[in-house]
């Protein structure tokens, strides 16, 4: 059974880069058809797609953040990452990673990290 | 379109049928999914590709479609079925996904 595991310091503060990794056991990130997604959810409120990558390196960027976003996949470790550099303390927020599944017209994240906490903060 | 909009709060009476629903452009070319989400967990998948249920779930979730509308039903509500509930798809370009605000359903 597929998990994914989100790490990386809870702690980041302004100006500074935003590291996670999301780290798939149970499967292969090389799996085709997947993508693999990062998710953030504020402080009570809802969630927004960050971007995705495919494990050939081919990703998406949410376009408000593209301009501070990398999201990278290391095949020989089964995980991939996110790098948000000079983040805010609007950036504080619930960070999820996911599988994406989808046709062409459909998509669906069947398999969620169990999220991990990131305050942006001096 | 680059938005999805859900109805914020919703109630339903223990053992009723709800419809929470999800309006938006792309949804006239993209199926929705929903996911539900309990107070400090992440999201569950319940609904993806218009009407289909991961395997397992209960079956008195169904999803349904029409125009720029897309909808989740649950009929027959329990008490654990109170939760955020969320719609998502690709927007109309089609490489960006999009999450509705969420609708939190209360079960009286």
């Amino acid at each position: 059974q597929v998990q994914l595991q989100e790490s990386g310091p809870g702690l980041v503060k302004p100006s500074q880069t935003l590291s996670l990794t999301c780290t798939v056991s149970g499967g292969s990130i090389r799996r085709s058809g997947y993508f693999w997604t990062w998710i953030r959810q504020h402080p009570g409120k809802g969630l927004e797609c960050i971007g995705y990558i495919y494990y050939s390196g081919s990703s998406h960027y949410n376009p408000s953040l593209k301009s501070r976003l990398t999201i990278s996949v290391d095949t020989s470790k089964n995980q991939f990452s996110l790098n948000l550099s000079s983040v805010t303390a609007a950036d504080t927020a619930v960070y999820f990673c996911a599988r994406g599944d989808s046709s062409s017209s459909w998509d669906a994240f069947d398999i969620w990290g169990q999220g991990t906490m990131v305050t942006v903060s001096s | 379109s680059s938005e999805l909009t859900q109805d914020p709060a919703v109630s339903v009476a223990l053992g009723q049928t709800v419809r929470i629903t999800c309006q938006g452009d792309s949804l006239r070319k993209y199926y929705a999914s929903w996911y539900q989400q309990k107070p400090g967990q992440a999201p569950l998948l319940v609904i993806y590709a218009r009407d289909n249920r991961p395997s397992g779930f209960p079956d008195r979730f169904s999803g349904s479609s029409s125009g720029d509308t897309a909808s989740l039903t649950i009929t027959g509500a329990q008490a654990e079925d109170e939760a955020d509930y969320y719609c998502s798809s690709r927007d109309t370009i089609g490489n960006h996904v999009l999450f509705g605000g969420g609708t939190k359903l209360t079960v009286l």
